[in-house]
Formats: structure tokens, sequence, C-alpha cells
């Protein structure tokens, strides 16, 4: 079963525009990860981002938790045709680390 | 580091058959997950091993699923009497767990996926 939401389903903006995606779930959690999928491919592991933590930053990528409302989000600054693909975030309860994702938000970056 | 390797990357047979994937995960891995993911959708989790240990499988993985680690390197799921509802991706992937602090939330590398269709 999917653990939340990403919302928007999908997103289409223009190269140099910034995009975010949310996530929602529903548990408690020990940390939130997010992954990028290119059509047909594997995931690609992007950031971790812990229960203790409220902000992560890596190169162009931003992203937020906030656990009072179960939700975190995930900024792509200087958007660029490559980042086209979906986003998922996944979450991993308390006590396990299997990951539970999301139903994706699918990007597209036109040039 | 050569990443999570799955084989073969794409199957296609036919209903009734039974098929296995392969999935060698990161060098020094002790854990080792199963997901299956169809189109459109986020993966979904199908079970998980410590080391050869299985700890725990999904209401998903039916009766026909079965999944091993024998040595705690690689793994195969196998699927038997397959079924068209079977075709989906099948993703692998592994992850370096502490028995200090087993779940401090470590980073999941994922493999790039095993298509299976069943006509």
């Amino acid at each position: 079963s999917q653990q939340g939401e990403e919302d928007p389903q999908a997103l289409s903006i223009q190269e140099g525009e910034n995009a975010t995606m949310n996530c929602s779930y529903k548990t408690s959690i020990n940390n939130l990860q997010w992954y990028r999928q290119n059509s047909g491919r594997g995931l690609v592991h992007l950031i971790l981002i812990r229960s203790n933590e409220r902000e992560k930053h890596s190169g162009r990528l931003r992203v937020t938790l906030d656990t009072s409302k179960k939700s975190s989000s995930l900024l792509i600054t200087a958007s660029r045709a490559a980042d086209t693909a979906s986003y998922f975030c996944a979450t991993a309860e308390w006590g396990t680390d299997k990951l539970i994702f999301g139903t994706g938000t699918r990007l597209q970056v036109f040039p | 580091d050569t990443g999570v390797s799955q084989n073969p990357r794409h199957k296609i047979t036919k209903r009734g058959q039974n098929v296995t994937f392969r999935c060698d995960p990161i060098s020094e891995h002790n854990r080792l997950y199963w997901y299956r993911q169809t189109l459109g959708q986020g993966p979904e989790f199908l079970t998980y091993f410590q080391n050869e240990a299985q700890l725990e499988k999904s209401r998903l993985l039916s009766d026909r699923f079965s999944a091993e680690r024998p040595k705690g390197s690689f793994s195969t799921l196998e699927i038997q009497r397959t079924e068209q509802g079977d075709s989906a991706m099948y993703l692998c992937a592994s992850s370096l767990g502490s028995p200090q602090d087993p779940f401090s939330g470590n980073t999941i590398y994922f493999g790039e996926g095993s298509w299976l269709t069943v006509v």
C-alpha cells in the first residue's frame, strides 16, 4: 500500500524555473528519502532527511520536513531539461527501514 | 562500487511459466530489498533480508513468489506459474545497516530493475 501522496501529480515548467513538489505521509517516521526515476529506469537516490531534521540541501535540491504536519517538500532550483523525471518520496517507519513510497510527481522541464 | 545489479533486465514469458530474477547488491551491504512497480505507480515493498534472514514479507507476496538470499550476498526472486497481473518492474535495493543502530535510517540504493511481461 502507498504511504502517502505527492502533490502535484504532474508539473510542467520552463528551464530555469524552480520546481516544488510536496509529499504527505500518514505515520510516524524515522526518515524520509526522495528519489528520481527516469522513464523505464531504476530509482536514483537524491536526499535523505531524518525525523529530527527540518531542512537539508544538496546542490540545487532543498528538502524540508514538517513532522507535525506529516509533510515534506522538494525544491529543485534553476531546473534543467535533464531534470525531467518522476520524483518519489519514501518514508521509513520507526522500527523498520523498509521504505513505503508515494505515488510520485511527474516533472517535465521544457528547454 | 558497482551499484546494485539486476538480471535479466527484461523478460517476456508465457502465462504459467516460472521466472527467476537475480540481484547482486552493493558489496558489503547487509540488507537487501525487493519491490514491485507497475506503470504510473510508486514501488511497492515485497520483502527484505538482513544477511541471509528474510525479515519481512508483504501480503503482496503470494505463495507463488519466493525470495532467497542463501549466503547473504546475491538474492533471487522466483515467480511460479506466472499470471498476467505479475507484469511489472521488479526492483532490488540494498543498504548497509548498523548492528548497533539497526534503524538509523540508511540510504537505500536501487538497481535498474527487471521488467517482466507475461503474455
